[in-house]
């Protein structure tokens, strides 16, 4: 069965610091690839998914993520980054045999100015 | 346009009580998805349903929880006779059918149940 690994729990960056965070996949063929921001009291909301192809993706908020096979992962990045990105992160794999997401357990990112 | 719509966004009940949690999808998506966040289980999958195929009900938890999908839009989940450990927050998902499979879950914003 796929699983997601998310090695972090919680990150803490100065604004304005780069930013990553990192998540490791098993899975045996190409992966479709999913990175969700969830703000306190929110919903998931996408920033970036990989299907195919450029493995840099870029994704909303002015987060990007580039997939590795070779190391099984998918980490995301961010130059600089805001107090308003504060939130926690999940990275999240498409079940090979099915539609469903398999989830990290995600990274609560706290940014200190 | 509108996303997907969930209600109550919280709801309370007593142990034993039965509870119906609603989902609106995105208008015209045919896949809609049911998933659980709790805080020792993380997100997990519930439920799926695709169009008229017969939904993938592997992830549900017990027999107490079961879920239909209306004329291919509307989705409720019940869980009956509620136990403490249902206390969670339930999300749900919609997609469109995409060729190759390259669909992208976009999801509502929950309803958060607590058993008392």
């Amino acid at each position: 069965a796929q699983s997601v690994t998310q090695p972090d729990i919680h990150i803490t960056v100065s604004e304005g610091a780069s930013l990553e965070l990192r998540c490791n996949y098993s899975y045996g063929a190409t992966p479709y690839l999913f990175w969700y921001v969830q703000s306190p009291g929110q919903g998931l909301q996408l920033l970036l998914k990989y299907f195919s192809g450029d493995t840099l993706v870029q994704g909303i908020k002015g987060f990007e993520a580039e997939f590795k096979r070779s190391q099984s992962s998918f980490n995301l990045r961010k130059p600089s980054v805001h107090w308003s990105d504060a939130a926690e992160y999940f990275c999240a794999v498409e079940e090979e045999y099915g539609n469903k997401l398999v989830f990290g357990a995600g990274t609560i990112l706290r940014v200190k100015s | 346009g509108a996303g997907v719509s969930q209600s109550p966004s919280n709801k309370v009940t007593e142990k034993g009580k039965d509870v119906e949690l609603r989902c609106d999808p995105i208008s015209g998506h045919t896949a809609l998805y049911w998933y659980r966040q709790s805080l020792g289980q993380g997100l997990e999958f519930l439920i799926y349903f695709q169009g008229n195929s017969a939904p993938d009900k592997s992830g549900l938890p017990s027999d107490r929880f079961s879920a239909e999908r209306t004329g291919g839009s509307v989705s409720t989940l019940t869980i009956q006779r509620t136990q403490q450990e249902d206390s969670a927050v339930y999300l749900c998902a919609s997609s469109s059918t995409v060729a190759g499979g390259e669909e992208t879950q976009y999801f509502g914003p929950g309803t958060r149940l607590l058993v008392l």
